[in-house]
């Protein structure tokens, strides 16, 4: 079993609409959660880290499930530029190894 | 800040030749990342260092790899000798790194191409 696990997708979305998406982690002494965003052909960039209590920012909303060791992004009202493939990371206990899903890629649609 | 700057941005280079992809991470930042990236396997990490130490190397993927950090503003990945599998784009990051908060900042990474 991969540490890591994502739907590669891709979703397609109609502009407007929301789409959620999950990651399974193997790990279950994880402690930290990020969602990252990579648009075609560039690096990596941190979107929102994930915390206990579930977080928020404008129109993306993250949850943690410890007990069924997955977490969730939801994106609302879908915008065009939200294409991308978005990366699940998880910091394992131990040291600091940051290790990435395979992504989740999203297509919006006009 | 500049952000993590990697070079080259790109390289061509023939099977059996030696290949070095070199990164200056954020100043500052303690922990550094060798990631590569396909579309088989996705980002896969390859090393971290931490205050120039490497920590855990068990995504190399064989001898013919070796990373190193002389110092906190200064990592090269090295490839010898390269192989056209070896294809891919490598990514390096960096981070300050406590317990607990680990967001990497990537540079833009090296696509290489073995032939």
């Amino acid at each position: 079993r991969k540490e890591v696990e994502q739907d590669p997708g891709p979703f397609n979305v109609p502009e407007g609409a929301t789409v959620a998406f999950n990651c399974t982690y193997s790990n279950s002494a994880s402690q930290s959660f990020f969602w990252y965003r990579q648009d075609c052909r560039k690096e990596p960039k941190l979107l929102m880290s994930v915390y206990s209590s579930g977080n928020e920012d404008g129109r993306f909303t993250a949850q943690l499930n410890r007990a069924s060791q997955y977490i969730s992004l939801l994106i609302r009202d879908s915008k065009l530029s939200d294409s991308a493939t978005y990366l699940c990371v998880v910091n394992q206990a131990a040291g600091n190894k940051l290790t990435f899903g395979g992504g989740t890629r999203v297509l919006v649609k006009p | 800040d500049a952000g993590v700057i990697q070079s080259p941005r790109h390289e061509v280079t023939e099977m059996g030749q030696e290949v070095t992809l070199r990164c200056k991470p954020i100043s500052g930042h303690n922990s550094l990342f060798w990631y590569r990236q396909t579309m088989m396997r996705g980002l896969e990490l390859l090393i971290y260092f931490n205050n120039n130490v490497p920590i855990d190397d068990s995504g190399m993927p064989e001898d013919r790899f070796s990373a190193k950090m002389p110092n906190a503003s200064f990592s090269t990945l090295k490839i010898q000798p390269s192989e056209p599998r070896d294809s891919a784009v490598y990514f390096c990051a960096s981070s300050w790194t406590n317990y607990m908060n680990t967001e990497a900042f990537f540079g833009q990474g090296t696509r290489l191409t073995v032939v």
